[in-house]
C-alpha cells in the first residue's frame, strides 16, 4: 500500500463549478498536509499547509483533513479556466530532526470555459 | 515567485555520463531538499541537507549524491546515469529540517539517451 493515494484523473469541470479533490494516507503519524498545484513544465507551488485535523480556507480554496479516516480534500469555489493545472496532496514524514515530502500521484484538473 | 531557483532548465545526457544539476536557495533558508518526479507521478524524495550536512535520505542508490554550500546554493550530482533517471529534478529549500513549509523551484528535466 502506498503512504499516500490520489486517483490521477483527469478530471474536468466545466468554468464556476465546485471541484472535490482527495487524497487518501497510511501512516496515523502524519501531522502536517499540503496542497500543491502545478503547471505544466514548472515546479509545485504551496497552495494550502496544514497541521493535524479541520478545515482550513483561503478564498476559493479550502482544505479539509480528517485524520480518523485519514483523508485529505481540497475544495476548490467557482472554478476557473485558471485553476487548470496538476494538483498534487502531501503529507511530511518529519522525526523531530528531519522532514520529507510524500507526495500522492497528482490529480490532473481541466477546467473549461 | 518562491525566490529558488535551478539550472539548466533542460539537460540531455547519454546512458552512463555524468551530471550536476544547482539549485539556489531562499535567502535565509538552512535546508534544500531534492525530489525527483517521474512523468504522470508525484515528487519522490532523494535526500535533504542542513547546514551543509545530509540529513535525511529517500530510496535512492549512493549514484545520487549532492553538496550544499554556505551561499544557499547546492547541487545534486548523479553518476553512471540510467535511462530510468530521466525526470524532472526540483529542490526545495525551507527554514527548518521538518514542520516547515518547502517551498520549490521550477525543477530541471534530465533526460538519459
Amino acid at each position: 500500500q502506498k503512504e499516500v493515494e490520489q486517483d490521477p484523473g483527469p478530471l474536468s469541470v466545466p468554468e464556476g463549478a465546485i471541484v472535490s479533490l482527495n487524497c487518501t494516507y497510511s501512516n496515523s503519524a502524519f501531522q502536517y498536509f499540503m496542497w500543491y498545484r502545478q503547471y505544466s513544465r514548472k515546479g509545485p507551488e504551496l497552495l494550502m499547509y496544514t497541521y493535524s485535523s479541520g478545515n482550513k480556507e483561503d478564498g476559493r480554496f479550502t482544505a479539509q483533513v480528517d485524520k480518523s479516516s485519514k483523508y485529505i480534500s481540497l475544495f476548490i469555489r467557482d472554478s476557473q479556466p485558471s485553476d487548470s493545472a496538476t494538483y498534487l496532496c502531501a503529507t511530511e514524514n518529519y522525526g523531530g530532526s528531519q522532514g520529507n515530502l510524500i507526495f500522492g500521484k497528482g490529480t490532473k484538473l481541466s477546467v473549461k470555459p | 515567485e518562491t525566490g529558488v531557483t535551478q539550472s539548466p532548465t533542460h539537460l540531455i545526457k547519454t546512458r552512463g555520463q555524468q551530471v550536476t544539476l544547482r539549485c539556489s536557495s531562499q535567502s535565509g533558508h538552512n535546508t534544500v531538499s531534492w525530489y525527483q518526479q517521474a512523468l504522470g507521478q508525484g515528487p519522490q524524495f532523494i535526500f535533504q541537507y542542513y547546514r551543509e550536512e545530509e540529513n535525511g535520505r529517500g530510496n535512492f542508490p549512493p549514484r545520487f549524491s549532492g553538496l550544499q554550500f554556505p551561499n544557499y546554493s547546492s547541487e545534486l550530482n548523479v553518476n553512471a546515469l540510467e535511462l530510468d533517471d530521466s525526470a524532472l529534478y526540483l529542490c526545495a529549500s525551507s527554514w527548518r529540517q521538518g514542520g516547515d513549509t518547502q517551498y520549490f523551484g521550477p525543477g530541471t528535466r534530465l533526460t538519459v539517451l
